[in-house]
């Protein structure tokens, strides 16, 4: 069974900091998907950022990008420039072949002005 | 415009009575997905469906039921088999095949609240 899990119930930044959030996961199979998606207050589900498991390469969004270890199943998330809109709960989440789509318990992170 | 309508954004009922949670789409995805999301449990599935009349289980299935007829429907029924249902309830949807990058797209949720 695929599980994904988030070491870091909360976490802090400054504004203009880094920072990076963790991830790692478990599953069977080569071919998959993983995705982190940010809730804000409001509750909607916004995608952040998506990386293909066969690709080598980590996925970067202007100030967010991964480090993907796919040997490790680690999939961390980091934050440049952090800033004041930043500040939400995020979601890692895994999706294998069969399309069912797992999410771990969420990072909820503060930035400081 | 395109995108996924769950209604009512809140819902109240009494204890021992059933619930259904409505869930459309017109992004003309075919896989949706049901959650429920608890004060530092996540995001855990309920239920899932790749192509209209079949679903699967999720993690959390028991005291839930749902139904596919309609490619843009996915309704959820809270059945007073299901211990505590009072949580907030997320619908998802995504395409199948093609690129399997792409993402779910999320509906606002229902919060359920049983008295």
């Amino acid at each position: 069974a695929q599980t994904v899990t988030q070491s870091q119930p909360e976490m802090s930044v400054q504004e203009a900091e880094t920072v990076t959030l963790s991830c790692t996961y478990d599953t069977s199979e080569s071919d998959y998907y993983l995705f982190w998606y940010k809730q804000p207050p409001s509750r909607q589900m916004i995608l952040v950022i998506r990386q293909e498991a066969y690709k080598q390469q980590n996925a970067t969004e202007n100030r967010f990008s991964v480090n993907f270890q796919k040997a490790a199943k680690s999939f961390s998330l980091k934050i440049s420039d952090s800033q004041l809109g930043d500040a939400a709960m995020y979601f890692c989440a895994h999706r294998g072949s069969n399309y069912k789509l797992t999410f771990g318990k969420g990072t909820l992170l503060t930035v400081n002005p | 415009d395109g995108g996924i309508t769950q209604s009512p954004k809140y819902l109240f009922r009494k204890e021992g009575q059933n619930v259904t949670l409505s869930c459309e789409q017109n992004l003309n995805h075919d896989a949706m997905y049901w959650y429920r999301q608890d004060p530092g449990q996540g995001l855990r599935l309920i239920y899932y469906s790749q192509i209209v009349n079949d679903f699967q289980k999720g993690d959390i299935a028991e005291g839930y039921s749902v139904s596919r007829e309609k490619k843009e429907s996915f309704p959820l029924t809270v059945t007073s088999a299901q211990k505590n249902p009072t949580a907030f309830y997320l619908c998802a949807s995504s395409l199948v095949g093609g690129p399997m990058n792409t993402e779910a797209f999320f509906g606002q949720g229902t919060r359920l609240t049983v008295v």
